[in-house]
């Protein structure tokens, strides 16, 4: 079936310095990817999502590539931000399935 | 404005006891979602309706049923709670599913004592 590994539960950062968050997933079929960012004791909420056009999607300083052969879609950011402190779901969803969820990256940007 | 309305935000409930979480849209979407938040876990699903009368169960239904007879509304049913459901759980909705946005409720903190 399919799934979504999220390898990091805490990553720790200090201002200014880059962002990778690791996301990998298995898929029968060509799925659509995303990422959700949860602030502290808001919702979850869209960050961004693959696109059928094999664009780079871009939010807020955050891109995210579909790497196709090797089943990934990474977050990155060029400089981390106090802000952007938040847990952080990969999911995955195709066909007519519901989205299924990583288990979530901690985010902790400190001064 | 696009919002998804969860209550209670905060319950406690005694083992054995049942428990009804509610979940309203009103964005028309066609699909609605339960799912639970637990540390290292991340978000997982539990029941899905494709629209009025029209549910599946997710990953981890058991202990679970839904009711869905009004499009915008989407309620999650524990007959006799058990401490192990003790969680914050998520309404959402989407207007399908496959690469639709999922739109998230302020989610419930449940706790069975």
């Amino acid at each position: 079936g399919d799934s979504v590994t999220q390898t990091e539960g805490l990553v720790t950062l200090t201002e200014g310095l880059p962002v990778m968050l690791n996301c990998t997933y298995q898929s029968t079929y060509s799925p659509f990817l995303f990422w959700y960012v949860q602030h502290l004791n808001e919702a979850p909420k869209l960050l961004l999502k693959s696109f059928t056009d094999n664009k780079r999607p871009e939010h807020q300083g955050f891109h995210a590539t579909l790497h196709k052969s090797s089943s990934s879609f990474h977050l990155q950011k060029s400089s981390a931000q106090l802000s952007d402190s938040a847990l952080y779901y990969c999911a995955l969803s195709d066909g007519n399935n519901a989205p299924r969820f990583g288990a979530g990256t901690k985010l902790s940007v400190k001064p | 404005d696009m919002k998804v309305t969860q209550m209670p935000r905060y319950l406690i409930k005694r083992m054995g006891e049942n428990v009804l979480l509610e979940c309203g849209q009103d964005m028309s979407h066609e699909t609605m979602y339960w799912y639970r938040q637990d540390p290292g876990l991340g978000l997982q699903l539990i029941y899905i309706s494709y629209d009025v009368d029209s549910n599946s169960e997710g990953d981890i239904p058991k202990g679970y049923r839904v009711s869905r007879k009004k499009r915008e509304h989407f309620s999650l049913i524990l007959d006799s709670a058990k401490t192990n459901q003790t969680s914050v759980y998520f309404c959402a909705s989407s207007f399908q599913t496959s690469q639709n946005t999922l739109y998230f409720g302020a989610g419930t903190r449940l706790s069975v004592l």
